[in-house]
């Protein structure tokens, strides 16, 4: 059975950094792309952030570019989002998704339930 | 704004046919595939329509998905109460080089 936990969400002061996880299990890891997708408190999906199955390609929303970063780590099959000058609009629910083949493109095949995070001071 | 649009709501009564539009651009529908998703109330979304018209494995046939030039649509037919839930529609664009959304539609069954 697929699993996505992510992890690391909170309150966190507008200008600050957080780290955000997602432990994926049930599935070849190596073998898959992954996303982070966010959801503001009553809003529609935002793509953030996804990586290829190797590290190769990495994309990010013009939202984020130049104050996120993601990452992998194949080996302990987990997804990462530093998140640095966080700003009030970055408030949301984040989801780990799952890609549905090695590369970006393809569409968001399983979600995890999210981590909530809330800039605010 | 979404780069994507939909309807924000849409509606039927049981056993009805409902359909969701998704207009896009060259960029993104006209080059790419489309995918949609379901958000039901309280819940992470899940993939629902993939490559215009492919369903993943246990979603009901009463779901189809087709795709025309830079336009996308959802059908949903022998409508259902637990059919009322948020739809989204996304693909590739190949000009901002990233995935992007439709601003979704909030279904209710009458």
């Amino acid at each position: 059975e697929v699993q996505l936990v992510e992890s690391g969400g909170g309150l966190v002061q507008p200008g600050r950094s957080l780290r955000l996880s997602c432990a994926a299990s049930g599935f070849t890891f190596d073998d898959y792309a992954m996303h982070w997708v966010r959801q503001a408190p009553g809003k529609g999906l935002e793509w953030v952030s996804g990586i290829s199955w190797n590290s190769g390609s990495i994309g990010y929303a013009d939202s984020v570019k130049g104050r996120f970063t993601i990452s992998r780590d194949n080996a302990k099959n987990s997804l990462y989002l530093q998140m640095n000058s966080l700003r009030a609009e970055d408030t949301a629910l984040y989801y780990c998704a799952k890609g549905y083949q090695w590369e970006l493109r393809g569409p968001f095949e399983f979600w995890g339930q999210g981590t909530l995070v809330t800039v605010s001071s | 704004q979404s780069v994507l649009t939909q309807p924000p709501s849409a509606s039927g009564t049981p056993g009805q046919r409902v359909t969701i539009s998704c207009s896009g651009s060259s960029s993104n529908i006209g080059s790419n595939t489309v995918n949609w998703y379901q958000q039901l109330p309280g819940t992470a979304p899940k993939l629902l329509i993939y490559s215009n018209n492919q369903r993943p494995s246990g979603v009901p046939d009463r779901f189809s998905g087709s795709k025309s030039g830079t336009s996308a649509s959802l059908a949903i037919s022998g409508l259902q109460s637990e059919d009322e839930a948020d739809f989204y529609c996304a693909a590739w664009d190949d000009s901002l080089n990233g995935q992007v959304f439709g601003g979704g539609t909030k279904l209710t069954v009458l």
